[in-house]
């Protein structure tokens, strides 16, 4: 089983909807990341947290928001998803910087 | 925010060349990480850097600080099919609390 595990793997949704990704891992990090990846922009970090109690926005948080529900769960949402948010996302856990990453969550807004 | 560049974008080379690819800052890094994405995964670490001067290597591939330290390069020896993917760097940013990834070279390799 994946140390880091995301779902889904694919959605579709329509503009306006709210969509929630989720990430859980099994590798005992306190530290967890959300990532959006597009083509020839690389990774942007959109939010990260290094406890339960402790959340931080990234460079790209605007439209999206997280939930640390457990040290093992990590979440984002889009509360009102916009065609530009079509993308790659994934999530990432570390224990200091050498991050570990899921396999990633396509998500098509139409 | 810090910006960390990828040279080249992509590149296409034959099975068995040499390849080196470099990534530079905007800032000096005491840190530099290597990662490599395979299609249809999540981006997974190759080479941590964190002593300028030395280098460190993993298998066939091979990563240095730049003589400034605001740049890094990868080299990969022999390059074989499955080494096809995106190579992206990484450093540490917002006081060194988090990663910020460079925008990836992608490299294809001709049998």
């Amino acid at each position: 089983d994946a140390d880091v595990t995301q779902t889904p793997r694919n959605r579709i949704t329509k503009t306006g909807k709210r969509i929630m990704l989720e990430c859980s891992q099994t590798k005992g990090h306190d530290r967890m990341y959300w990532y959006r990846q597009d083509p020839g922009l690389g990774l942007r970090l959109i939010y990260y947290s290094f406890d339960v109690k402790d959340i931080n926005k990234g460079e790209i948080s605007d439209g999206y928001s997280v939930s640390r529900q457990a040290q093992a769960k990590f979440s984002l949402s889009l509360e009102s998803a916009i065609p530009n948010q079509t993308a790659l996302y994934f999530c990432a856990t570390s224990l200091g910087l050498e991050a570990f990453f899921g396999q990633g969550t396509r998500l098509t807004v139409v | 925010g810090q910006q960390l560049n990828q040279s080249p974008q992509s590149m296409f080379i034959q099975e068995g060349e040499d390849v080196s690819m470099n990534c530079t800052s905007s800032s000096i890094f005491n840190t530099w990480l290597w990662y490599k994405q395979d299609p249809g995964e999540g981006p997974v670490l190759l080479i941590a850097l964190y002593k300028a001067g030395e280098l460190t290597s993993n298998g066939r591939l091979t990563a240095q600080f730049g003589i400034t330290r605001k740049d890094s390069f990868l080299n990969i020896s022999a390059s074989i099919p499955s080494d096809v993917g995106i190579y992206f760097c990484a450093g540490p940013t917002g006081g060194g609390n988090k990663l910020t990834f460079g925008t990836g070279t992608q490299l294809k390799v001709e049998l």
